[in-house]
């Protein structure tokens, strides 16, 4: 285990569903990562928070929305998605964000319907 | 933009071969990179990175190489072993908001069949 933990393992969702996907980190880290991994595809980073603020956003469509309540805690917020938006969704943490070890989750594996 | 250019995408080997997995960048300025291995059903997890100021690695049976003038690093299994068998990312370090190399920017991966 890395430290970092991801609810739920797999969800599948209709197009009008709202979801909330959770990350969690037991490693005292102040980054977190939103990545999305689709198949045949690089990883793709989508948000980085640093000290719970929003740093970054990778040009990501506006029906996925971060929130990052405390240093520890992740989510992503899911609303209309397409279907090409099904993948796994990978949460990470490092100490900070200037050339840090990334330790990544078990993922979130979404489909949509 | 940055890229990272890894190859092969696949790769077979008898058991107690080597591997090698070889990755290219376009931005100079990187100075981190990891390698992470990717299970089925699990998340990427590290096994060894290295940074600008070495050129090579060594972890047990698991070393990397870097070649900074002509941006490019590999990674190399000996003695390779059945548990191998996996998806192996090789990353760049890119700039991030604040101007240092915080992001990393991956392959597309490397599926590694160890046959025993």
């Amino acid at each position: 285990e890395t430290g970092v933990t991801q609810t739920p393992r797999h969800l599948v969702m209709g197009m009008t569903n709202k979801k909330s996907l959770k990350c969690e980190q037991h490693l005292g880290h102040n980054a977190m990562y939103w990545y999305k991994q689709s198949a045949k595809k690089p990883l793709e980073l989508m948000f980085v928070y640093s000290l719970e603020e929003r740093v970054e956003n990778n040009s990501v469509p506006s029906r996925f929305s971060p929130e990052c309540p405390n240093s520890s805690h992740l989510f992503l917020h899911l609303h209309t998605l397409q279907p090409e938006d099904s993948a796994l969704y990978l949460c990470a943490s490092s100490q900070g964000t200037r050339e840090e070890t990334q330790y990544f989750g078990p993922g979130t594996r979404l489909t949509v319907l | 933009g940055e890229n990272v250019e890894q190859h092969p995408s696949t790769l077979s080997v008898q058991e107690g071969d080597s591997a090698v997995i070889k990755c290219t960048y376009s931005d100079s300025a990187s100075n981190y990179f990891p390698w992470y291995k990717q299970e089925l059903g699990k998340g990427p997890q590290l096994i060894i990175d290295i940074r600008s100021n070495v050129g090579e690695k060594k972890d047990q049976r698991i070393a990397v190489t870097l070649n900074k003038t002509a941006k490019h690093f590999s990674l190399h299994i000996t003695e390779t072993q059945p548990e191998d068998s996996a998806v192996y990312f090789c990353a760049a370090s890119i700039k991030n908001y604040g101007g240092s190399q915080g992001n990393l920017i991956f392959g597309k991966g490397t599926k590694l069949s160890v046959k025993p």
